[in-house]
C-alpha cells in the first residue's frame, strides 16, 4: 500500500535556526508531491507542491522542498525559522492524477522566540 | 484566493443520530470534492471523493452506508453520518480543487464531530 511518513513528529526550534522536515513515501508510479501547513486553529494551505520540472521548488514563507526521485524523498527546508512558523506540516502525495492525496503522519514546529 | 467553507464548524450529537455536514466551494465550482478524516495528533485520511452528478467513490475501509455524500451542485457536497456512534467522533474536512483534480486543492476549515 501506498504510504507517507515523516520522520520527524515534533520539532523545537529556536528563532533563526534552519529546518528540514523530512518526507519519503512509497509509490512506484507517477506523483505529484505538496507540503501542506496548518497553523493553529486554522485550514490547511499549501506551502509548495511538485508536479515536475525543477526538483527544487520554492513555495511561500522562505519555505522550498527537493524531490530526489531515487530516495523517494521530498524534504522541506528554511534556511532561518521565524516564531510565526510554529505549526503543523504535513507531507502529501497525490497518486497520479488522482486528486487523492496520502498524507504523512504530520510534524509539529514549535519556534521559540 | 479559492475558499472553501464547512458547515457546522463543531457538532455534539446522541448516538443514534445522524450528522449532515456540508462543504462549499464559494468562489469557484468543483465537479469533485474530498471528505478526509482526521483524529487528534493524527494524519488526514481520504475516506472518498465526491463527484458532482455521480455516486460518490469510497476508500477501502469506508463503510458507504455509514457516511453518506451527496453532490447537490457545482458548489456543495455533503457528508452524512448515519446512526452516528461515538467512534466516529472525529475531525471531518474536505477540499475541492477549483480546476484539474491533480492541481492544487483547498481546504476548508473542518468540522468537528463529538458523538455522545
Amino acid at each position: 500500500a501506498q504510504s507517507v511518513s515523516q520522520h520527524n513528529h515534533h520539532v523545537i526550534l529556536s528563532e533563526a535556526a534552519s529546518l528540514e522536515l523530512g518526507c519519503n513515501y512509497s509509490y512506484g508510479g507517477t506523483v505529484n508531491l505538496f507540503w501542506y501547513v496548518q497553523y493553529p486553529g486554522q485550514h490547511l494551505q499549501l506551502l509548495l507542491k511538485y508536479f515536475s520540472g525543477d526538483p527544487l521548488v520554492k513555495g511561500i514563507k522562505g519555505f522550498e522542498a527537493e524531490f530526489i526521485k531515487s530516495k523517494f524523498s521530498f524534504n522541506l527546508r528554511k534556511p532561518s525559522v521565524q516564531w510565526s512558523d510554529t505549526a503543523e506540516y504535513f507531507c502529501a502525495v497525490m497518486r497520479g492524477n488522482t486528486g487523492k492525496l496520502i498524507f504523512g503522519q504530520g510534524t509539529t514546529l514549535q519556534v521559540k522566540p | 484566493g479559492a475558499v472553501v467553507s464547512q458547515h457546522p464548524s463543531r457538532v455534539i450529537c446522541k448516538s443514534g443520530t445522524s450528522v449532515k455536514i456540508e462543504c462549499r466551494s464559494l468562489d469557484f465550482q468543483a465537479t469533485t470534492m474530498f471528505w478526509y478524516r482526521q483524529f487528534p495528533k493524527q494524519s488526514l485520511m481520504l475516506m472518498a471523493t465526491s463527484n458532482e452528478g455521480s455516486k460518490a467513490t469510497y476508500e477501502q475501509g469506508v463503510e458507504k452506508d455509514k457516511f453518506l455524500i451527496n453532490h447537490a451542485s457545482l458548489t456543495l457536497s455533503t457528508l452524512t453520518v448515519t446512526s452516528a456512534h461515538p467512534e466516529d467522533s472525529s475531525f471531518y474536512i474536505c477540499s475541492a480543487p477549483p480546476g484539474l483534480v491533480q492541481e492544487t486543492q483547498y481546504f476548508g476549515p473542518g468540522t468537528r464531530l463529538l458523538v455522545l
